[in-house]
């Protein structure tokens, strides 16, 4: 029972270039998240989905795509990076009132 | 968007010292939850409050959920070096099928051996 996996960990992009971040769960919950982390920023949502073939904006959507056709998966897609991107992303997933992270994502936009 | 205020930013203690944050809000919310994370890890949820006036612990840690739900409160007691960490509080209104959390941003604790 893996709980939450991301993929990769670690990641360097140079501007411009496109990438998809997976996060995997094996837990069976209905909810699946991706947020951002930056230094005195907290965590901040960028897209989420509350079940499989749905998928909704959060509150940094902006520069990003999500497809959720597995409900299981979550991907997370950056067509055109900026430096601006450059951040730790978490996935979460959840059945109702909590959630539970992934490892995180560690990307740098040069 | 919205965020939680929690309070200190940051806090450096000796081991064995008690430790007390917490959060508040303008709104009420039916969830708090508070959430530890390690450097390079993921947030780790600590305690759930499903209750206003609710009190919850998990061994040295105990959180209570505000009885007006505008607010929410973390203890750890005696505290050891492992308790190092950013510790998070979140709330959630749970509106229909919105299961979106307010976060706060977050409370840094040194612990000195």
């Amino acid at each position: 029972n893996a709980g939450v996996t991301q993929t990769p960990k670690f990641r360097v992009l140079k501007t411009g270039q496109s990438m998809t971040l997976l996060c995997a769960q094996d837990m069976n919950h209905e909810y699946m998240y991706w947020y951002r982390q930056d230094p005195g920023m907290g965590l901040r949502l960028i897209h989420y989905s509350v079940g499989e073939g749905t998928t909704a904006k959060g509150e940094v959507p902006d520069g990003y795509n999500v497809s959720r056709l597995k409900k299981q998966n979550f991907l997370l897609g950056l067509e055109s990076a900026a430096p601006s991107q450059t951040s730790v992303y978490f996935c979460a997933t959840g059945s109702g009132d909590t959630q539970y992270f992934g490892p995180g994502t560690r990307l740098t936009v040069l | 968007g919205q965020q939680l205020n929690q309070s200190p930013q940051s806090m450096f203690i000796q081991e064995g010292e008690d430790v007390s944050m917490n959060c508040t809000s303008s709104s009420i919310f039916n969830t708090w939850l508070w959430y530890k994370q390690d450097p390079g890890e993921g947030p780790v949820l600590l305690i759930a409050l499903y209750k206003a006036g609710e009190l919850t612990s998990n061994g040295r840690l105990t959180a209570q959920f505000g009885i007006t739900r505008k607010d929410s409160f973390l203890n750890i007691s005696a505290s050891i070096p492992s308790d190092v960490g950013i510790y998070f509080c979140a709330g959630q209104k749970r509106a229909g099928n919105n299961r979106k959390l307010i976060w706060g941003l977050g409370t840094s604790l040194a612990v000195n051996p």
